[in-house]
């Protein structure tokens, strides 16, 4: 499964658009790229996943370049409750185990 | 459907005590894994099954056994515990194929503290 690198820490205002970068330089051919968000005292969620371009849901959106080698989850007009820890992993068909790296933890500041 | 359910959700242990975590799933999902988180840090991979009777180490694994008899139940052994052992824990169950499609739900968790 592919390496992926992430900003520690990332700090934001209520009603900003932010971006998370995740760098996956050695993504292979059948990975997908998955993100998880984990409150705290809470388990990890699944947000959004893609393989190649544009991604949206009600959650976020995830864009990926053609080279695959990066990825970017956007959070739309954040808010106080989107302060979690943001995931960056590649996944694909029968992946029977998740490997997780230490994460962005992104505070929204009032 | 209760998703992925963990107990007890806060244990104590004594140095040396041994205790089994909970862990069971209605979604008949193939995969389960469990999981520790310390304070700051991502989660690492313990032990994981495949399905029933099929089990493998992760990660971490020393100080900890696992079994997966049913589909169902994926219980945590830990046969002495010792204060590293002091984190919190999470189970997690994926559908074999929808893994790359968020697939895997995580139970709550079990917050551990060894003295």
């Amino acid at each position: 499964l592919a390496k992926t690198t992430q900003p520690i820490s990332m700090d934001s205002y209520e009603g900003q658009e932010v971006n998370i970068t995740c760098s996956h330089n050695n993504i292979a051919t059948n990975d997908y790229i998955t993100w998880y968000q984990q409150f705290p005292s809470q388990g990890p969620r699944f947000i959004i996943q893609g393989y190649k371009t544009k991604v949206t849901n009600e959650v976020a959106s995830l864009f990926i370049p053609a080279d695959r080698k990066s990825s970017t989850l956007s959070l739309p007009r954040v808010s106080l409750s989107d302060t979690a820890v943001y995931y960056c992993l590649g996944s694909n068909f029968g992946n029977e185990k998740l490997t997780f790296g230490t994460g962005t933890r992104l505070t929204i500041i009032p | 459907n209760a998703g992925v359910t963990q107990t007890p959700k806060f244990q104590v242990l004594k140095t040396g005590q041994s205790m089994t975590l909970q862990c069971a799933q209605d979604m008949n999902h193939e995969y389960m894994s469990w999981y520790r988180q310390d304070p700051g840090m991502g989660l690492r991979l313990i032990h994981y099954s495949v399905g029933a009777g099929i089990t493998d180490q992760g990660e971490v694994p020393n100080g900890y056994n696992v079994s997966r008899s049913t589909t169902e139940d994926f219980p945590l052994r830990l046969l002495s515990a010792a204060p590293s052992q002091t984190s919190v824990y999470f189970c997690a169950s994926g559908d074999r194929e929808r893994t790359y499609l968020g697939g895997y739900t995580f139970g709550s968790g079990t917050r551990l503290t060894v003295v």
